[in-house]
């Protein structure tokens, strides 16, 4: 079976730092990507990860571990703009299939 | 650059009515994919092609159909509309996914079905 969990919603304030955690079971792998999706438009894309360890992207950041199913995406000085939801999704071996989790909407007050 | 284009936008059906969504894309792009999104649910997989002639089922395929005769066009058909195909779908295409490159998404259909 295929399981991508990720938190409903968080909070955070305007110049701060937050973490949104994905964790996943998906029958092979082959890459994770995140995607930012404002309200009513398409999801844009952020950032992909395939080996261990942490990418970096001027504010974004995104972790991998494949031995624990698990990646974040850190998102630094925070602005109002980055209210959002955020996509974390797994595509599997051979590349073909990309599966979404639910998202986590980030809500970032003043 | 237009990127991926969807048409129509936005769309009201009758329950049983049929109808195509469409979608093409001007990047060359191989791979190309259909997808629901519905409150709380994500994402979820339709169909996708991974190449002119070739297509597959994703996590929710029933009551749809797709073809891939060009490149350029992956057109979505909804055989018998239902209530619960009431939706936002977005299309999506890719080089290679598996490669690391990033899908570009369409502006998306709102289509509902009374």
């Amino acid at each position: 079976g295929q399981n991508i969990d990720q938190p409903t919603e968080m909070t955070a304030t305007e110049g701060a730092i937050v973490q949104i955690n994905c964790t996943y079971q998906t029958s092979g792998f082959n890459g994770l990507f995140w995607y930012q999706q404002h309200a009513g438009e398409a999801p844009t894309f952020l950032s992909y990860n395939v080996l261990d360890g942490l990418e970096e992207k001027g504010r974004f950041s995104s972790f991998l571990s494949r031995s624990k199913g698990y990646s974040y995406l850190l998102l630094k000085e925070l602005q109002m703009k980055d209210s959002a939801s955020y996509l974390c999704a797994v595509v599997n071996t051979g590349g073909f299939k990309t599966i979404f989790g639910a998202g986590t909407r980030l809500f970032v007050k003043a | 650059n237009a990127g991926v284009t969807q048409t129509p936008k936005f769309q009201v059906l009758k329950t049983g009515q049929s109808m195509t969504l469409q979608c093409a894309q001007d990047m060359n792009h191989e791979y190309m994919s259909w997808y629901r999104q519905d409150p709380g649910m994500g994402l979820r997989l339709i169909h996708y092609s991974v190449g002119a002639g070739i297509t597959d089922q994703g996590e929710v395929p029933n009551g749809y159909n797709v073809s891939r005769s060009t490149t350029e066009d992956f057109p979505l058909r909804l055989l018998s509309a239902a209530p619960s195909q009431t939706s936002v779908y977005f299309c999506a295409s890719s080089q290679n996914p598996g490669m690391g490159q990033p899908q570009h998404f369409g502006d998306g259909t709102r289509l509902s079905i009374l």
